[in-house]
């Protein structure tokens, strides 16, 4: 039933480490999105990808490459992670084309960095 | 660079009041406006969504409404329950990306 779903919910892992948070949602929609909560809870996003194409980067470092495998997927995986990093990142989804769509969230992947 | 403001960032009041919830962005070229609630250790629920060219939104005791030009967003929640208590998120639309205030911490008391 979950409509927009990530794992893992918790990662906790060391500095230099490469890791990768999956999201997957089932609506249909063509638009998905990566966005980062900071521990002042700002929500910021990150990347945005429509039909399996990049829109939108937001001065993110390359060290996190979003791979969209299909329309339904998109991954988020993170290079030599540093204590920064540290964050809750949230995936999410809408239906694209007509910018009036509402995002849809998914529970979120608390990230920490040691 | 658009920019959006929550005020205020945390309130607690008595159940049975009627929660004002206030936000306010700098660029009026938006598309819509997303109020959300977030429960501690949880993800983003969507409460209401107002378009651009619509004034205001309602679902059952929350209504949400929008002045454009002003840059301006009220979210009302009617007769608040405990169960209401949660940060409530405002985030715009420009551009296809959502720009999100800080958010308002609400309590309530039973």
């Amino acid at each position: 039933d979950t409509a927009v779903s990530q794992t893992p919910k918790y990662l906790v892992t060391q500095m230099g480490n490469d890791k990768s948070i999956k999201c997957e949602q089932n609506l249909g929609h063509d638009t998905m999105y990566w966005y980062k909560q900071d521990s002042k809870k700002f929500l910021k996003i990150m990347f945005s990808y429509n039909n399996k194409e990049l829109i939108i980067n937001e001065t993110v470092p390359n060290r996190f490459s979003p791979k969209s495998p299909d329309k339904a997927h998109l991954n988020l995986h993170i290079n030599s992670l540093e204590l920064g990093d540290s964050a809750v990142y949230f995936c999410a989804s809408s239906r694209g084309g007509n910018r009036a769509n509402e995002q849809f969230f998914g529970p979120g992947t608390r990230l920490t960095v040691l | 660079k658009q920019e959006v403001t929550q005020i205020p960032a945390a309130l607690s009041v008595p159940e049975g009041e009627n929660l004002v919830l206030n936000c306010s962005f700098t660029d009026s070229a938006i598309y819509n406006l997303q109020w959300f609630r977030q429960d501690p250790g949880k993800g983003l629920t969507s409460l209401l969504l107002i378009q651009s060219s619509q004034r205001e939104q309602t679902s059952g005791r929350l209504n949400a409404s929008l002045d454009k030009s002003s840059g301006r967003s009220t979210l009302y929640i009617a007769a608040s329950q405990p169960g209401d208590s949660a940060t409530y998120l405002c985030a715009v639309d420009g551009n296809n990306r959502l720009a999100f205030g800080k958010g308002n911490q609400v309590v309530v008391i039973p």
